[in-house]
């Protein structure tokens, strides 16, 4: 398994609403990453874990909540957001922090 | 500062023509990494080469080839008779230090035209 699975692929939410975004990799990986990606920009890193702990908050807002229950899996809680906070949330692993990437194809979120 | 510039915002080509995408970089680190990615249209962010800093070879891979030169702090990607399938969104990446950031350019916007 050579893949980082996202899911939901979509999601409309209020902005009262709770949800939440999953990641899953099965290949070993023990940094995880979630990335913001608006429209016709680049991806921006929010969060890196590392060996399950987080070690980046790149100063992303409190609505979002990262946790990582175990090493295969990475979720991103999401609550009271705003509509500007609609955009592709991207999850991506690495064996470590020095080598490439493997993206899953993303989560395209609209808050209404 | 770390910082990746993509200077051509859009390309367009007709398909069979050559087109180098331009991928300029700025770090103080003397070990990093450079890496391209393609996004088509469905969004994922598709790998295509990783180099780190001591290795200025040039590779090729198929129709893409890639050009590493620390002397102009440029790592540019050439696709050899382009193809419509190669239309897509494509990002020159950086990570340096350990800290396992990418940071992207602005993306270059391929169009191959039938």
């Amino acid at each position: 398994d050579t893949e980082v699975t996202q899911t939901p692929k979509h999601l409309v939410m209020g902005m009262t609403n709770k949800k939440s975004l999953k990641c899953e990799q099965h290949m070993g990986h023990r940094a995880m990453y979630w990335y913001k990606q608006k429209a016709k920009k680049p991806p921006e890193l929010m969060f890196v874990y590392s060996y399950e702990k987080l070690s980046i908050n790149e100063s992303v807002p409190s609505r979002f909540s990262p946790e990582c229950p175990n090493s295969s899996l990475l979720n991103l809680h999401l609550h009271a957001l705003q509509p500007e906070d609609s955009a592709l949330y991207l999850c991506a692993s690495s064996q470590d922090r020095q080598l490439g990437y493997t993206f899953g194809s993303g989560t395209r979120l609209t808050v209404v | 500062a770390q910082k990746v510039t993509q200077a051509q915002t859009e390309i367009s080509v007709v398909e069979k023509e050559d087109v180098t995408l331009d991928c300029v970089y700025e770090t103080r680190d003397t070990t990093y990494y450079l890496f391209w990615y393609k996004q088509p249209p469905s969004g994922e962010l598709v790998f295509l080469i990783r180099r780190n800093s001591f290795d200025e070879q040039n590779e090729i891979s198929g129709r893409y080839s890639w050009n590493f030169q620390k002397s102009t702090s440029s790592f540019n990607f050439t696709i050899t008779a382009s193809q419509v399938v190669d239309s897509a969104v494509y990002f020159c990446a950086l990570r340096s230090g350990n800290t396992g950031k990418l940071i992207f350019g602005q993306g270059t916007t391929l169009q191959v035209k039938p």
